[in-house]
């Protein structure tokens, strides 16, 4: 088993580009996770899901938007790329409430 | 709500114990426990649900205080395998939804 697959692992934007940061899991949890983690610092909650067709706003979801069509995937899209989205990005999953996540190995993105 | 962790950074010689806490202004849903090494992803710990729990995990230890406000999290007779960045993340409705630590920064020297 893979668990959970990020692509790409490194990415340089300009701004104003666009792009998509690519999750799948195969452990069929149903709950997903997009985080940011800025150099020397935490994790901070994009968006969540915690079933196909149902995503919901984290604590940072201002540049971003998310789809969730299957249980598998959980694709993270960038509109316009700005300087402050520069920053690590963490995909992780969880069979539900009260039970650990699992993080992907993360897309390092760099908007210049 | 983001909890406030202590230290920010601890420097330990093999062997030595060390102490990480995770406060939080408001009750808790459940609170995690994640290492991350340079340059990799979080690592799960444990996990705490329950006022005054405790559990441990081979030399790693941690607490969740009654009032599920506080949890601690402890590292006995460290290792070099320990070092890294620690974090806790807390849950405030029970949604799993992770509020993190800024992260306590461990360096296990021989």
């Amino acid at each position: 088993n893979a668990g959970v697959t990020q692509t790409p692992k490194f990415r340089i934007l300009k701004i104003g580009q666009s792009m998509t940061l690519q999750c799948t899991q195969d452990m069929n949890h149903n709950y997903m996770y997009w985080y940011r983690q800025d150099p020397g610092m935490g994790l901070k909650l994009i968006y969540y899901s915690v079933g196909a067709g149902i995503t919901d706003k984290g604590e940072v979801p201002n540049g971003y938007n998310v789809s969730r069509s299957t249980t598998e995937d959980f694709p993270l899209r960038l509109e316009l790329a700005a300087p402050s989205q520069t920053s690590v990005y963490f995909c992780a999953t969880s069979s539900g409430s009260g039970y650990e996540q699992y993080f992907g190995p993360g897309t390092r993105l760099t908007v210049t | 709500q983001q909890p406030v962790q202590s230290p920010q950074a601890v420097i330990l010689r093999e062997g030595e114990d060390a102490v990480i806490n995770c406060s939080s202004s408001k009750a808790l849903y459940s609170v995690h426990w994640y290492r991350q090494k340079h340059g990799e992803a979080p690592v799960f710990l444990m996990i705490l649900l329950k006022g005054g729990e405790q559990k441990g995990h081979e030399k790693i230890s941690a607490s969740f205080n009654e009032k599920k406000q506080q949890s601690s999290l402890y590292l006995t007779a460290s290792q070099l395998s320990y070092s890294g960045t620690y974090f806790c993340g807390t849950d405030e409705w029970g949604a799993n939804n992770l509020f993190f630590g800024t992260g306590t920064r461990l360096t296990v020297i021989p």
